[in-house]
């Protein structure tokens, strides 16, 4: 399995909703990533979980907060989001931090803020 | 991180070669060369890497030149399906920096 699968693909919701997006892979990679693009942008890191340990946090609001629950599942929780946070999330997974440079990435949840 | 510079867009007939360049002038001795690319709507992926040997795979070769201050990754036979944004990254093998993606080089496959 070289895949990394990604849930809900479309998602809209209110900014006083709490919602999750979820990511899984069943590769044996010990390090996942969070990334947000915005249209017609490159993806821009937000977070990296090396064996389920956060380990870099790019100054994302409070309102994104992620949890590493093991080794295969990465969420991220939405709370009280803005307009502006209407994007594309990607999860992305690598071997460990050594490899982090060979990632792979699953298709994207395509958030919308109403 | 070393910059790179690529060309914001290019064309390629289906069927031939698609040869897209990116420049890293200020490249140090142990950086190496990544190709990621990223069809619409989808994630980027991971395409190829070298440091300073040329390297192939089932996906595209890639050309670093002598001096390493410049490659090229090749696509031998372009599909439509190979349209999509080419992003070349020049970094460090492993460690603790993120991964930068420049704006890359949208190409598009015409019949």
């Amino acid at each position: 399995d070289t895949e990394v699968t990604q849930t809900p693909k479309h998602l809209v919701m209110g900014m006083t909703n709490k919602k999750s997006l979820k990511c899984e892979q069943h590769m044996g990679h010990r390090a996942m990533y969070w990334y947000k693009q915005k249209a017609k942008k490159p993806p821009e890191l937000m977070f990296v979980y090396s064996y389920e340990k956060l380990s870099i946090n790019e100054s994302v609001p409070s309102r994104f907060s992620p949890e590493c629950p093991n080794s295969s599942l990465l969420n991220l929780h939405l709370h009280a989001l803005q307009p502006e946070d209407s994007a594309l999330y990607l999860c992305a997974s690598s071997l460990n931090r050594d490899r982090e440079n060979e990632q792979y990435f699953g298709p994207g949840t395509r958030l919308t803020v109403t | 991180d070393a910059k790179t510079t690529q060309p914001p867009s290019m064309d390629c007939a289906e069927g031939r070669a698609a040869n897209l360049p990116c420049n890293h002038s200020t490249i140090s001795g142990n950086e190496y060369v990544y190709w990621y690319r990223q069809i619409h709507s989808q994630g980027p992926q991971y395409i190829i890497h070298g440091l300073k040997n040329n390297e192939t795979n089932e996906m595209a070769s890639l050309i670093i030149t002598e001096d390493r201050k410049s490659s090229t990754l090749i696509l031998p036979h372009a599909t439509l399906r190979d349209t999509a944004v080419y992003y070349c990254i020049v970094r460090v093998e492993g460690g603790f920096q993120k991964l930068v993606f420049g704006t890359g080089t949208r190409l598009l496959v015409s019949p």
